[in-house]
């Protein structure tokens, strides 16, 4: 099993630009979720989704769109990149429940100019 | 909303010299995660704990859950190179959500 995988791993974009950032899991899992981490802030979290074709806002979610068509995808839109947006975003997956585990994806590293 | 703090933000040891990260919560907490980030990695996680007063140790990790269930603590024995990176405690926020402390950043001095 792959777990978590996150595409790209890299990117620079220019103010103004948009993108797509990519989470896909193999563990079937219910719930996904996208954080961004800023030095010294931890782990702050955008948007999550509870399931397939659900999502909702989470601590940081202006400036962000995301979309869970298929149960493994998670996707991170940003319409609009801004330089407050260079961070580095995890994606993470886990089952329901209260308490489980949280399986992270490897990040991606996003430079907003 | 929960508020989570975690001290201190940064700490240097000595290699063989022991290490302790604190997380403290405004509310009572239905249980607490502990994850291990090494640098340029993702979060791991280490461990749970949901009892009252509850210890679990891991080999030189010990990891405590306060009485009231408001804090925690992770406390390492003669720190090795190996556990240098940022530790985060986790808190539940209902069944779908976790909120993340600041994290703990651990460097080892050989």
């Amino acid at each position: 099993n792959a777990g978590v995988t996150q595409t790209p791993k890299f990117r620079v974009l220019k103010t103004g630009q948009s993108m797509t950032l990519l989470c896909a899991q193999d563990m079937n899992h219910e719930y996904m979720y996208w954080y961004r981490q800023d030095p010294g802030m931890g782990l702050r979290l955008i948007h999550y989704s509870v399931g397939e074709g659900t999502t909702a806002k989470g601590e940081v979610p202006d400036g962000y769109n995301v979309s869970r068509l298929k149960k493994q995808n998670f996707l991170l839109g940003l319409e609009s990149a801004a330089p407050s947006q260079t961070s580095v975003y995890f994606c993470a997956s886990r089952p329901p429940g209260l308490g489980e585990t949280q399986y992270f994806g490897p990040g991606t590293r996003l430079l907003v100019l | 909303g929960q508020q989570v703090m975690q001290i201190p933000q940064y700490q240097h040891v000595q290699e063989g010299e022991d290490f302790t990260t604190y997380c403290n919560s405004s509310t009572t907490l239905s249980n607490i995660q502990w994850y291990k980030q090494r640098p340029g990695g993702h979060p791991v996680f280490l461990i749970q704990l949901v009892k009252s007063g509850e210890v679990k140790k891991q080999k030189r990790l010990t990891f405590q859950f306060g009485e009231a269930k408001k804090n925690s603590s992770l406390h390492i024995t003669a720190t090795q190179t190996t556990d240098v990176g940022t530790y985060f405690c986790a808190m539940s926020l209902g069944y779908q959500k976790v909120t993340f402390g600041t994290g703990t950043k651990l460097q080892v001095i050989p």
